[in-house]
């Protein structure tokens, strides 16, 4: 049980922001929300984690709702390279990743 | 610095052989996770080693499945009298496991094929 929800794809145009939506309206007050991405033939790779505040680093930003029960995954300019399946996970401290099935992003030249 | 490897990258067997996946961690990184990818799914959890700690055998599909790491460094996951629907790619990721959460790095899988 992946205990989050996430559309199964979505498309975006090269070179604009693309928004990634999250829901995972049972998470407890400990739980961080961490977001992973797999490009085709690769084994997964992390982009982004936080627990209540946004969060920015190279890859994306991560905004969290007031009430944690959502959050975005933000590219700020998707480029061909972003074509993946990106995960959104719950994850309590250094247990498992439990993973769904993802979005699968694809990129529109 | 070098990642987290994994050998075999393929492997392609016989029904009912046993199989041996290895692992290399990243250098000091004392939490190591199997899971494994069958094909168009999604990852599945197997098998959590975190020290000397007792492993998390809770995601082991069944008693053929069967993992070690030795000297708290590579990992060795054994599939005995493997079936086709075993044909997965076996991922392997580590942390550096500190308190509060960690990033887990994965290698580039096994692919293993059962005839």
């Amino acid at each position: 049980d992946a205990k989050t929800t996430q559309p199964n794809s979505m498309e975006s145009n090269e070179e604009e922001p693309v928004h990634l939506p999250c829901n995972h309206s049972t998470i407890s007050g400990t739980d961080y929300i961490h977001w992973y991405r797999q490009l085709p033939s690769q084994g997964p790779e992390y982009v982004i984690h936080g627990l209540t505040s946004n969060v920015n680093n190279r890859m994306a930003s991560l905004a969290i709702a007031e009430d944690r029960k959502s959050s975005t995954l933000i590219l700020h300019r998707a480029t061909l390279r972003d074509a993946a399946v990106y995960y959104c996970i719950r994850r309590f401290g250094n247990e498992k990743l439990t993973f769904g099935t993802g979005t699968r992003l694809t990129i529109i030249p | 610095g070098a990642g987290v490897s994994q050998s075999p990258s393929n492997k392609v067997t016989e029904k009912g052989k046993d199989v041996e996946l290895r692992c290399d961690p990243i250098s000091g990184h004392t939490a190591l996770y199997w899971y494994r990818q069958s094909l168009g799914q999604g990852l599945e959890f197997l098998i959590y080693f975190q020290g000397n700690s007792a492993p998390d055998k809770s995601g082991l599909p069944s008693d053929r499945f069967s993992a070690e790491r030795t000297g708290g460094s590579v990992s060795t996951l054994t599939i005995q009298r493997t079936q086709q629907e075993d044909s997965a790619v076996y991922l392997c990721a580590s942390s550096p496991d500190s308190h509060g959460t960690d990033t887990q790095y994965f290698g580039p899988g096994t692919r293993l094929t059962v005839l």
